[in-house]
């Protein structure tokens, strides 16, 4: 799977949209950008995933770059209860079963 | 339920006990997957079924550990004569399928205590 970078930290306040980057330059063909979350002494949550096209579901947007490069999960009126370590993961179809987060960013929503 | 259920929420007991982890995947889904997660630390495979093909057992850390999944949905985790190196959240994830684009979904974990 290939190897993706995250800010460690970002800050945002109420209600304002929060946009997470993630750098992913190596990439293949294959590969979906997935992102998911972790709020504290919760499960990991599935947020959304993309191969190519830009995708939006109830809880968030993803933006990916035309050579598929970089992507950004947008929150578009971010809450308190959106603060959390955010992961953005590249994985191929098919590929290994098993999920590996890197240190991902820990997004804070401020009041 | 609509989502992955993991049982009990928190277990504390006392070391070189065995303990039983349940989960309950969603309904439907054919892969369910077990992690840990350590505190602050990322996600450590341990084992995952698919249908009724043999589990992948590969991230097992010691034969202490061992799963089984019955009828293809509930699955049970346990670890016998547990050390305090076993205290972590054991967390449990299901998915339609393996192979494609299919996200895996997170119960809230059981939150397991060596003392």
């Amino acid at each position: 799977d290939a190897k993706t970078t995250q800010p460690p930290s970002m800050d945002c306040a109420e209600g304002r949209a929060a946009n997470l980057p993630c750098n992913h330059s190596t990439i293949s063909g294959n590969e979906y950008v997935y992102w998911y979350r972790q709020i504290h002494s919760q499960g990991p949550q599935y947020i959304i995933h993309g191969l190519k096209n830009n995708e939006t579901n109830e809880m968030a947007s993803l933006i990916i770059t035309e050579d598929r490069k970089s992507s950004t999960l947008i929150l578009p009126h971010a809450t308190l209860r959106d603060t959390a370590v955010y992961y953005c993961i590249v994985r191929a179809s098919g590929s290994a079963r098993q999920l590996t987060f890197g240190s991902g960013t820990q997004l804070t929503v401020l009041p | 339920g609509a989502g992955v259920s993991q049982s009990p929420s928190n277990k504390v007991t006392e070391k070189g006990k065995d303990v039983e982890l349940r989960c309950d995947p969603i309904s439907g889904h054919t892969a369910l997957y077990w992690y840990r997660q350590s505190l602050g630390q990322g996600l450590e495979f341990l084992i995952y079924f698919q249908g009724n093909s043999a589990p992948d057992k590969s991230g097992l850390p010691s034969d202490r550990f061992s799963a089984e999944r019955t009828g293809g949905s509930v699955s049970t985790l346990t670890i016998q004569r547990t050390q305090q190196e076993d205290s972590a959240v054991y967390l449990c994830a299901s998915s339609l399928e393996v192979q494609g684009a299919m996200p895996q979904h997170f119960g809230d974990g059981t939150r397991l205590s060596i003392l």
